[in-house]
């Protein structure tokens, strides 16, 4: 893997229902992973940064693990509500100097 | 609380027009960019700055210039506007790339 690819593209919940998102991102030189929420007609809003190697971080319903040796990273959302439709974007550092390159995004739309 | 400030939200061009989309943050962060999204695309990078005098180009880095003689604004210039470059403009700005990103509100830039 070359970039940061996520999936799936987009996914339909109901309310309720639990789900989660994969991004997979290259595993040599490692700096850090990050997750950001957005929000349509607005701006990127961070989520999460993880920077080790089995990192777990939770927000409220919202919660993500890393593994840098194999180069994923799994963001969960228990229970999803209609305020959660959004698209979850995941983005890596090719390394300490560098800036972000993001993936497509996950499009999450959670029906009433 | 500013953080980042773009201007101006919405911008209509034609072709071979130039004009510079400004960037501004008062958070003191080294780490500055700007990325262009377009639908399917997912947030492309255009060119970077890691500090005052210190810039670099992105993945679509043709047809736009920049500069970063302060630490607090970071400007992008459209050259010669093309229909090519229509698209939502968003400047970001971080301490580094292991802290999260702080993003403007967006430029939504038609060229005809």
């Amino acid at each position: 893997i070359l970039n940061v690819e996520q999936s799936p593209q987009s996914l339909h919940v109901q309310e309720g229902d639990s789900t989660n998102f994969t991004c997979s991102f290259p595993s040599s030189n490692f700096y850090a992973l990050h997750w950001y929420r957005w929000e349509t007609a607005k701006s990127p809003e961070a989520l999460f940064v993880m920077t080790l190697n089995g990192d777990e971080k939770k927000k409220g319903r919202i919660s993500a693990t890393l593994n840098t040796k194999e180069g994923y990273s799994y963001l969960y959302i228990k229970g999803s509500q209609p305020e959660d439709s959004a698209t979850y974007l995941c983005a890596w550092p090719r390394n300490a100097g560098n800036m972000l390159t993001f993936g497509g995004g996950t499009r999450l739309m959670v029906k009433p | 609380n500013a953080g980042v400030t773009q201007t101006p939200k919405f911008q209509v061009l034609k072709t071979g027009q130039s004009m510079t989309l400004q960037c501004a943050q008062d958070m003191n962060h080294e780490y500055m960019s700007w990325y262009r999204q377009d639908p399917g695309m997912g947030l492309r990078l255009i060119h970077y700055s890691v500090g005052a005098g210190i810039t670099d180009q992105g993945e679509v880095p043709n047809g736009y210039n920049v500069s970063r003689s302060t630490t607090e604004d970071f400007p992008l210039r459209l050259l010669s506007a093309a229909p090519s470059q229509t698209s939502v403009y968003f400047c970001a700005s971080s301490r580094d790339s292991a802290r999260e990103a702080f993003f403007g509100q967006g430029t939504r830039l038609t060229v005809v």
